[in-house]
């Protein structure tokens, strides 16, 4: 079966500080990965998507970027956290892009910039 | 761009009481409208999901949701809760031709009371 992993599950930085979130996917091949944040009082934000290796898609401009250096892992990483990037973020993996795949997601890393 | 609105951030129900939680979106075309559950400590998980033919769906755990196009609400429903139903909930959208992105709503908080 199927699992998504994220570390670490909780993670206090100062502001300036640069960032590193993994996220990786056990039982699967040439998943489509997501990247979501969740700020407080809003909805979860998808921030990246990736549909293969090297291939990232942006939603929202940020002082975040991610990679994709192997088929099943997924990085979310900043060279220096602001405030504004606290939140909760949420790793996800699909099958395919069509409409009819669920999206499975992770356990999620709390990141509370200081 | 298209956005989902929660309107209920807290409930609070006794066991056995029904439930309706409200979900609107905003998108003129056709959508597949989703509702995801995070109990705590687990991880988000898929509850119920609407792509199309018959507007009632039924979900796990007694939970059912009713797609009303002319009103773009796609509100959950459960006859009676249990406590084991204290979780948060989300409505979620994707669009045609917008690959599998979700578009989440900001999350319902439900705490039942024995």
């Amino acid at each position: 079966s199927q699992t998504i992993h994220q570390w670490p599950a909780t993670l206090v930085q100062p502001v300036g500080s640069p960032l590193s979130l993994e996220c990786t996917v056990e039982g699967t091949s040439n998943p489509n990965l997501y990247w979501y944040r969740q700020a407080a009082g809003r909805g979860l934000q998808l921030l990246f998507y990736s549909v293969g290796i090297g291939q990232i898609s942006s939603e929202v401009p940020q002082n975040l970027s991610a990679s994709r250096p192997q088929d099943r892992q997924f990085i979310l990483s900043s060279k220096k956290l602001l405030l504004s990037d606290s939140g909760f973020y949420l790793c996800a993996w699909t099958q395919g892009l069509g409409l009819t795949y669920e999206q499975y997601f992770g356990p999620g890393t709390r990141l509370t910039v200081t | 761009a298209q956005s989902v609105s929660q309107h209920n951030h807290h409930v609070i129900l006794s066991e056995a009481a029904s439930l309706e939680l409200g979900c609107n979106y905003s998108y003129g075309g056709t959508v597949n409208l989703f509702w995801y559950v995070q109990y705590p400590g687990q991880h988000l998980q898929l509850l119920l999901k609407y792509f199309s033919g018959d507007p009632l769906v039924k979900g796990i755990k007694g939970f059912e949701a009713e797609f009303i196009k002319s009103k773009f609400s796609f509100n959950l429903r459960k006859p009676s809760v249990q406590w084991s139903d204290t979780a948060e909930y989300f409505c979620a959208v994707t669009h045609t031709g917008g690959g599998n992105k979700l578009t989440f709503g900001t999350g319902t908080q439900l705490k039942v009371e024995l």
